[in-house]
């Protein structure tokens, strides 16, 4: 069975820090697209970021360009997001999803940005 | 970007009877070197991640029963439930990936 699982979501204040980790299981993992998308609380769904399989290739919604940062370890079968300069409104539920057309998604983490 | 727009917000259907649920993109996402629809609809369920419905449009995902089903090309999609049943009430999301990934706003439906 495909699984992912998403870890390091937290609160954190304005201008912090935080790196989400995700591990897949039950699927060729290297040779997958992986992306991450964000929900704010009570809001529609937002890609952020994805990478391609060997980690090559990686792209970025315009408003994280220049904060954040996707990474891969495809030994560890671990996609990583690292958000540097957080702002509030960058507060939702981060998911992690396989493929380019995301086709099956973790059940995400909460990130949280207040002071 | 490609802009999703979804229509209705909100739709609310008897028992049995049909949901008819529509997007636009702001422009086509039809590859003519493959000729197919870079359309995805999702289902999302209070606190549960999106589930994958449909891709390219019309192709069904394994499990999602055939009383659901997805029409349309180029810039105009619909996604059709028919028989609603009450594990239907969820929000449902488009999306593109023709190019970056973008979604619509969602379209609610509850029971009438």
């Amino acid at each position: 069975e495909l699984q992912l699982v998403e870890s390091g979501g937290g609160l954190v204040q304005p201008g912090g820090s935080l790196r989400l980790s995700c591990v897949g299981s039950g699927f060729s993992f290297g040779d997958a697209w992986l992306s991450w998308v964000r929900q704010a609380p009570g809001k529609g769904l937002e890609w952020v970021a994805n990478i391609n399989s060997n980690g090559g290739e990686e792209r970025y919604l315009g408003s994280v360009k220049g904060r954040f940062s996707i990474s891969r370890d495809n030994a560890k079968k671990s996609v990583f997001l690292q958000m540097n300069s957080l702002r509030a409104e960058d507060s939702a539920v981060y998911y992690c999803a396989t493929g380019w057309g995301l086709d099956h998604w973790g059940q995400g983490t909460l990130v949280t940005v207040s002071s | 970007d490609i802009v999703m727009t979804q229509s209705p917000d909100s739709l609310a259907v008897s028992l049995g009877e049909r949901a008819t649920l529509n997007c636009k993109s702001s422009q086509s996402v039809l590859s003519t070197s493959d000729s197919l629809n870079y359309l995805a609809w999702f289902q999302q369920k209070p606190g549960q991640p999106p589930k994958m419905l449909m891709y390219w449009a019309s192709s069904r995902q394994a499990g999602v029963p055939d009383r659901i089903s997805g029409s349309g090309s180029g810039t105009d999609f619909t996604l059709t439930i028919s028989n609603l049943q009450a594990e239907d009430v969820a929000v449902y999301y488009c999306q593109q990936y023709y190019s970056i990934p973008t979604f619509g706003q969602g379209t609610k439906v509850e029971i009438k």
